[in-house]
């Protein structure tokens, strides 16, 4: 079974700066999906960025970022100029793209942002 | 189409009873996916659908918990007996096919007292 690992319960960055989250995950497949995605309180989960395991490239959207180690099973989420609305829950998730296709996600890191 | 809809938002019941949720997928989404995520936890999967059958089954779903999704549109979640253990948020998601992203809905929190 798939596992996936966030170490950091809690992180806070200064407005403006940049923070990276770490995520590591354990499977045996070759062809799988990750994803981060954003849970702000009492809020529905969001997509932030997503990554396909056969693609070398980093993928980025706008001020999100990963960087993505296959061979160390380590996928880390880089914020750069962080604002104040990207305070949340951050969850790092892993699909096959196989089968049910379900999401297998960590524990989470709640994200401050210190004005 | 306002996306993922749950109903209730909230629902706060006594131990023992029986509870329903509802789950209304963004529209012509065929598979939708139930999940749980109690506090300080990410969610954890539940069961899956592709139009209305029922799929995969984990093995987190007791047989006090059943779900359905007639005629492939709306999604039921029910739980008999309820335990304080079940208090937690419940999660749908839908998505359109294989490979595309998994939108969420807001959840129903339930409370058993």
């Amino acid at each position: 079974a798939q596992t996936v690992t966030q170490s950091q319960p809690e992180m806070s960055v200064q407005e403006a700066e940049t923070v990276t989250l770490s995520c590591t995950y354990d499977t045996s497949e070759s062809d799988y999906y990750l994803f981060w995605y954003k849970q702000p309180p009492s809020r529905q989960m969001i997509l932030v960025i997503r990554q396909e395991a056969y693609k070398q490239q980093n993928a980025t959207e706008n001020r999100f970022s990963v960087n993505f180690q296959k061979a160390a099973k380590s996928f880390s989420l880089k914020i750069s100029d962080s604002q104040l609305g990207d305070a949340a829950m951050y969850f790092c998730a892993y699909r096959s793209a196989q089968g049910a296709q379900k999401l297998v996600f960590g524990q989470g890191t709640r994200l401050t942002i210190n004005p | 189409d306002t996306g993922v809809s749950q109903d209730p938002r909230h629902k706060i019941t006594k131990r023992g009873q029986n509870v329903t949720f509802r789950c209304d997928p963004i529209s012509e989404h065929n598979r939708l996916y139930w999940y749980r995520q109690t506090l300080g936890q990410g969610p954890e999967f539940l069961t899956y659908f592709q139009n209305e059958a029922q799929l995969e089954k984990s093995r987190l779903l007791s047989d006090r918990f059943s779900a359905e999704r007639p005629k492939g549109s709306f999604s039921t979640l029910e739980i008999q007996r309820t335990e304080q253990g079940d208090s937690a948020m419940y999660l749908c998601a839908s998505s359109w096919d294989l490979n595309t992203e998994a939108f969420f809905g807001q959840g129903t929190r339930l409370t058993v007292v």
